[in-house]
């Protein structure tokens, strides 16, 4: 799986949008961008994927540069609860594929 | 109607004991995983079943046996506790082992070995 590069920490408003950045730019044409959280003490919890296009679910949207070299989450209104360790992560399409973690950013909310 | 559910959620135990975890999804998906998250935060896979049949294994120890009585179950068993397992261990589900299906993961459980 492509290595991925993301800041160690990040600081946002409350109410404002965070932008988490992602570097990855040995992805090859068959793997997805995932993004996952960790808040303390919880399970991982899924927030979005995508392959090249960019997505935008409930959560979240992820905007992947067209040469899928990097990829930004976007958290338009955070919140509080929104301060936790956020992963992004390069998984291959094939059976057999995991999810390997890195070291991931610590969004940290502020009132 | 937690989706992927393990226990127990905490467990204290002394060193050369064994211990397992249960493991069990409502999801219907076809492949488990198990992942330890260690005292410096680090996730990483030990294990993936697809319908009952390993397909990931990591460089564990041996004394870590997963076993899945059926595709809804994974549970992992450990053999003679050392103390450096103390880690928390995440069992997640996904409906196949393919790439564009998203993995779930449960609470946790957190094992102490003293």
């Amino acid at each position: 799986d492509a290595k991925t590069t993301q800041p160690t920490s990040m600081d946002c408003a409350e109410g404002r949008a965070a932008n988490l950045p992602c570097n990855h730019s040995t992805i090859s044409g068959n793997e997805y961008v995932y993004w996952y959280r960790q808040i303390h003490s919880q399970g991982p919890q899924y927030i979005i994927h995508g392959l090249k296009n960019n997505e935008t679910n409930e959560m979240a949207s992820l905007i992947i540069t067209e040469d899928r070299k990097s990829s930004t989450l976007i958290l338009p209104h955070a919140t509080l609860r929104d301060t936790a360790v956020y992963y992004c992560i390069v998984r291959e399409e094939t059976s057999g594929s995991r999810l390997t973690f890195g070291e991931g950013t610590q969004l940290t909310v502020n009132p | 109607d937690t989706a992927v559910s393990q226990t127990p959620k905490y467990l204290v135990t002394q060193m050369g004991n064994d211990k397992s975890i249960k493991c069990e999804q409502n999801l219907g998906h076809d492949t488990m995983y198990w992942y330890k998250q260690d005292s410096k935060k680090f996730l990483k896979i030990m294990f993936s079943y697809n319908n009952k049949e390993l397909i990931i294994n990591e460089t564990v120890p041996n004394r870590f046996s997963p076993k899945s009585p059926d595709k809804a179950h994974l549970n992992l068993h450990i053999n003679s506790l050392e103390l450096g397992d103390s880690a928390v261990y995440f069992c997640a589900s996904s409906r196949d082992g393919t790439g564009g299906n998203t993995i779930y993961f449960g609470e946790g459980s957190w094992l102490t070995v003293v």
